[in-house]
């Protein structure tokens, strides 16, 4: 079962516009992942954010954490065309290895 | 350093036979992961493994599927009497013990059953 849900399921954008996509999740956990796919493939990590971090900052790459409403945001700043893939939250539990993930946000950046 | 590799990266086969996947992790990661991910939706868990040993098959969804690590190092995933509706593509990804967070992926092996 999937533990977390991303917002929205589609984002379409301009380059050089941001991209913000959210996620939910519904059990208290240890941190939240944000990965990325292309075509279908092979996951690359982007960013791991604890669950006593509220912000994270990685290139153009920001992500939240509220855990009080159970949910983090990722924020791509000035888009590129290699920005388009797919982009998923996946949540770790307490004391757990497992990751859950989403369905996912496909971002398209139009050039 | 060489990242995880998965063989082969697509596999087309018939209803009712037999295959396996094959997951080579990063050269020192103990432990090691399978996912499955179908069309549309986030991987899913389906088997950890610390070192030779299983910990956690919770994720298979039935005994057709059975993994395998006998070395501690490459992992293979079988699936018997294979079913259209195990047509996805299975993710294999490693860690290291003391950083279980932090798990790399291999490229997916995209399975097809006719």
């Amino acid at each position: 079962s999937q533990q977390g849900e991303e917002d929205p399921q589609a984002l379409s954008i301009q380059e050089g516009e941001n991209a913000t996509m959210n996620c939910s999740y519904k059990t208290s956990i240890n941190n939240l992942q944000w990965y990325r796919q292309n075509s279908g493939r092979g996951l690359v990590h982007l960013i791991l954010i604890r669950s006593n971090e509220r912000e994270k900052h990685s290139g153009r790459l920001r992500v939240t954490l509220d855990t009080s409403k159970k949910s983090s945001s990722l924020l791509i700043t000035a888009s590129r065309a290699a920005d388009t893939a797919s982009y998923f939250c996946a949540t770790v539990g307490s004391n757990d290895y497992k990751l859950s993930f989403g369905a996912g946000t496909t971002v398209t950046v139009r050039a | 350093g060489a990242g995880v590799s998965q063989t082969p990266s697509n596999k087309v086969t018939e209803k009712g036979k037999y295959v396996e996947l094959r997951c080579d992790p990063i050269s020192g990661h103990t432990a090691l992961y399978w996912y499955r991910q179908s069309l549309g939706q986030g991987p899913e868990f389906l088997i950890y493994f610390q070192g030779t040993g299983a910990a956690d098959d919770s994720g298979l969804p039935n005994d057709r599927f059975f993994a395998v690590r006998p070395e501690g190092s490459v992992s293979t995933l079988k699936i018997q009497r294979t079913e259209r509706g195990d047509s996805a593509v299975y993710l294999c990804a490693s860690s290291t013990t003391t950083r279980i967070n932090e798990q790399f992926f291999g490229p997916g092996t995209r399975l097809t059953v006719l």
